[in-house]
């Protein structure tokens, strides 16, 4: 079965500093995607960025970054010089290609950017 | 255009209790998806509908669960004799169909169990 760890439960940053989230992941499959979702405090999950394994060019889109090594089951997610309007829960997701559509999703972590 | 919306946005039962939760997917989405997320966890599967068909409802707890979309749009997850451990948010997600597309999510409806 396939699982998704997210170490770290909070973390607390000033603003402007630079935040590296963790993800690792456990499957047995060799094809699948991997998804960063935020949750704002309204609740409501908004999609980030969809990477496939066999892709691991890392991505970077304006203050977002993200860095994909399936050699360590990892993808890793940096904002950099983060903004209060960061703070909220992101997770870390994996969808099987041969496991239906369903989202496995890691426990999250709770960013705080204060000023 | 119009995302996934979900009602009610709360809802407090008694333990025993039947309650419906409804979701009226983004418009043209085939795939609608059912998932739990209990406080300070991350969302957990529970069924997902490719069209008015339920393709894998394994993330069912107990027969007491059940989710219906019978005209191939809006779903109504159904939970009979509410116990309080089904206190959660009840979130719905839809998208284009394929397991590598975006899941839209919906707001959730929190479901309270007394």
């Amino acid at each position: 079965a396939q699982k998704v760890t997210q170490a770290q439960t909070e973390i607390s940053v000033v603003e402007k500093e630079d935040v590296t989230l963790d993800c690792v992941y456990e499957t047995r499959d060799t094809t699948y995607y991997l998804f960063w979702y935020k949750q704002p405090p309204s609740g409501e999950l908004v999609f980030l960025i969809r990477r496939n394994s066999f892709d691991e060019q890392n991505e970077i889109s304006g203050r977002y970054s993200w860095n994909f090594q399936k050699s360590t089951s990892s993808f890793n997610f940096t904002i950099t010089a983060s903004q209060v309007v960061d703070s909220a829960v992101y997770f870390c997701a994996l969808i099987l290609t041969g496991g239906g559509n369903k989202l496995t999703f890691g426990t999250g972590t709770q960013l705080k950017v204060e000023l | 255009g119009a995302g996934v919306s979900q009602t009610p946005s709360n809802k407090v039962t008694e333990k025993g209790k039947y309650v419906e939760l409804r979701c009226d997917p983004i418009s043209g989405h085939t795939a609608l998806y059912w998932y739990r997320q209990s406080l300070g966890q991350g969302p957990e599967f529970l069924i997902y509908f490719q069209g008015t068909g339920a393709a894998d409802d394994s993330g069912l707890p107990n027969d007491r669960f059940f989710a219906v979309r019978p005209e191939g749009s809006v779903s109504t997850l159904k939970i009979q004799r509410t116990e309080r451990g089904d206190s959660a948010v009840y979130l719905c997600a839809s998208s284009t169909g394929g397991f590598y597309n975006e899941q839209f999510f919906g707001p959730g409806t929190r479901l309270t169990v007394l």
